[in-house]
């Protein structure tokens, strides 16, 4: 299986500043044939649902701020959110698609400072 | 709109099963996939399986392999996950998920989840 590990595991951050979010794959989850990495990121707010924010690693889903963006290659991925706004304040959890079992990373808990 | 809702929150005895069900709306039902998640207390997102509401072709998680079956109703719109020979560490928020259009395991939508508890 491939292990998703995600860093910090908790991070506060103020209100307008940047936030950045780390997900390490245990193996590439780049397809060579398509240059498509297979990672998207998704956000869980309190007693809710995930919902999804960018797959393909850095593709925006219809709908999400472009203060969410998604970047990074083959292991090494990062979800950055400019401009921290309150409604932010959730949980991240990265998740590859590349082979089953589908696996997630452990989550980021962000808050306001 | 696309909607997923499930059925309500159950609790089971030990030894047990549960089927809890996904009831799809706002798309053509037989065009996604759909994927089951589930979330312990506290806990991270464990995927458990897919299965295609096209011709009901299922993939699941080798852990949950002989536990867990997932069907498709194409009449109703609905899908169900049944969960067999239940444990307490099985106590968990159950969610369905529809697949996106790029790629069955991009989860777009998702129910709002189905408390299940395991207790004697």
């Amino acid at each position: 299986d491939i292990v998703m590990t995600q860093s910090p595991d908790s991070l506060a951050v103020s209100l307008g500043d940047r936030a950045t979010i780390n997900c390490k794959s245990s193996q590439s989850v780049l397809y060579t044939s398509n240059n498509k990495n297979y990672l998207t990121w998704y956000q869980q707010k309190s007693g809710q649902p995930p919902k999804l924010l960018i797959y393909w690693a850095s593709t925006r889903e219809s709908g999400v701020p472009d203060r969410f963006s998604g970047s990074g290659s083959g292991t090494d991925f990062t979800l950055t959110i400019s401009g921290l706004q309150a409604e932010d304040v959730a949980i991240y959890y990265c998740q590859q698609y590349y082979t089953t079992p589908i696996t997630f990373g452990q989550g980021t808990r962000l808050e306001v400072k | 709109q696309v909607q997923l809702v499930q059925s309500g929150a159950e609790l089971k005895k030990p030894g047990a099963s549960v089927k809890v069900s996904c009831k799809a709306s706002g798309y053509t039902f037989t065009t996604y996939g759909i994927s089951w998640m589930r979330q312990a207390p506290g806990q991270g997102l464990e995927w458990m399986g897919w299965v295609s509401t096209h011709n009901g072709d299922t993939k699941y998680a080798q852990k949950f392999l002989g536990r867990v079956t997932l069907t498709t109703d194409s009449s109703t719109g609905t899908v169900y996950m049944e969960l067999t020979y239940l444990r307490s560490d099985d106590t968990a928020v159950y969610y369905c998920a529809r697949a996106h259009s790029s790629s069955w395991y991009i989860f777009e939508s998702w129910g709002q989840g189905t408390l299940v508890t395991v207790s004697s």
